[in-house]
């Protein structure tokens, strides 16, 4: 079946520490995106990606970083300078980046240690 | 940057009655689509309309969009415990910046057994 993963389900940070959230899709779809959802909040966007070796920026890239190596791989490295990463994140994946809907995997919880 | 707001943010109802949910945004769009979210998961794509259409059904869901009010309504008919979700409405912009989908903060509904 064709779809997103996303690992870990639940990931637990230490103060100053890197973690890498992982997000694979096997749709063979051009357009990932990352998103942080709060609890009783809509979704925000952080970076998304058209093509491979292409990112931008979102709403709230501070304290994020990507990578677009692969069509099927889009991780997330959520760094010490996000200071407030506690949240659920999700990726998503489209056909391409425009007005298409998009496929989402079942999300990580990020929380501090 | 959050331009739906869907209306009721909350909104209880008997197993076999409809629920109605509302989606406002305040810029021009290319479509509108509607999601549902279950409890700790991922978001799943249920339908999308176009701006040049008026309504759209599928299943149990009927979908209608008012461009010069700019709203739109999510329809459950014979709702069922299994539709307890929040649903979001995301609006694709058509003011150049197509590339993102625009999200509501969403409708929590509960159907009662």
């Amino acid at each position: 079946d064709g779809g997103i993963t996303q690992s870990p389900k639940y990931l637990f940070r230490k103060e100053g520490q890197n973690v890498t959230l992982s997000c694979e899709q096997n749709l063979n779809h051009d357009a990932m995106y990352w998103y942080r959802q709060d609890p009783g909040q809509g979704l925000r966007l952080i970076y998304y990606s058209q093509i491979v070796n292409d990112f931008q920026k979102g709403d709230i890239a501070e304290g994020y970083s990507v990578s677009r190596e692969k069509k099927e791989s889009f991780p997330l490295t959520v760094t010490s300078a996000q200071k407030n990463p506690t949240a659920f994140y999700l990726c998503a994946s489209s056909q391409t980046a425009l007005n298409q809907p998009q496929h989402f995997g079942d999300g990580t919880r990020l929380s501090i240690l | 940057s959050q331009q739906g707001e869907e209306d009721p943010q909350a909104l209880s109802i008997q197993e076999g009655e409809n629920a109605t949910m509302n989606c406002s945004y305040k810029t021009s769009i290319n479509n509108l689509q509607w999601y549902r979210q279950n409890s700790g998961r991922g978001l799943v794509h249920l339908i999308l309309i176009r701006s040049n259409e008026r309504e759209k059904h599928s299943g149990r869901l009927r979908v209608t969009l008012d461009t010069s009010k700019k709203s739109s309504s999510l329809l459950i008919t014979a709702s069922r415990a299994a539709d307890t979700a929040s649903y979001f409405c995301a609006t694709a912009d058509n003011a150049g910046n197509n590339r993102k989908l625009i999200w509501g903060l969403g409708t929590s509904l509960a159907v009662n057994p």
